[in-house]
């Protein structure tokens, strides 16, 4: 069974632009999550969606948002893209079973703003 | 939501048994204790999950007294490539929308 994917893995870009990043799960898992990390706040939740729904959401501004779409697919954009946005951004899927803990990250994507 | 305590970093050598204790006062009666291993730029990777008593699988095994206010993360003959941050969360997936809450992990040092 493949893994979560994610892409692309690196990403430069300047302040004030905006970025999309792509995530798909293991195949069947309706759950993905976001999280951000960063060396100074670690590994942050941003949100998650079930069945295309934004399930919860983290303390983020609202110029972080996501998407699912049908398939489970996932993206997650950042507008007006602030210096200290440079991190791992990082998607993890779940099967959605209520006794299952264990989320698969995929790699990351590695933005850098500069 | 529980908030755990583990230690900042240990260092063992190669073939050592290695045990990491996280303490965890306030764990709800639904909470799972799960643990996570992260290597330097990758994601997180599940290694073991429990709610009470002995949990073993391929890699670990985890150890929950009965009180469940701590847990000990126990990897048999540690090798260099187990040098890696380890992760203690603890609460429930599913009644946390999919959020899992990582602390700042113990980040172990394996040495020849």
């Amino acid at each position: 069974k493949a893994g979560v994917t994610q892409t692309p893995r690196y990403l430069i870009k300047t302040r004030g632009q905006q970025v999309t990043l792509s995530c798909s799960p293991i195949s069947g898992h309706r759950s993905v999550s976001w999280y951000q990390q960063t060396p100074g706040q670690g590994l942050q939740f941003l949100f998650e969606y079930f069945s295309e729904t934004q399930r919860n959401k983290g303390n983020f501004p609202g110029r972080f948002s996501g998407r699912q779409f049908s398939n489970s697919r996932s993206e997650m954009n950042v507008s007006t893209l602030e210096l200290g946005d440079s991190a791992l951004y990082l998607c993890a899927s779940n099967d959605g079973r209520g006794d299952n803990n264990e989320q698969f990250f995929g790699p990351g994507t590695r933005l850098t703003v500069l | 939501l529980a908030k755990t305590t583990q230690p900042i970093s240990m260092d063992s050598y190669e073939g050592q048994e290695v045990n990491i204790t996280c303490s965890h006062n306030n764990i709800a009666t639904n909470d799972y204790i799960t643990w996570y291993q992260q290597f330097p730029s990758q994601g997180p990777r599940f290694i073991i999950q429990g709610y009470k008593t002995k949990v073993t699988n391929e890699v670990a095994s985890l150890f929950i007294p009965a009180d469940r206010k701590s847990s000990t993360l126990s990897l048999p003959r540690v090798s260099l490539s187990d040098t890696a941050v380890y992760y203690c969360l603890v609460g429930d997936l599913y009644n946390q929308g999919g959020k899992l809450i990582f602390g700042q992990g113990t980040e172990l040092s394996v040495k020849p």
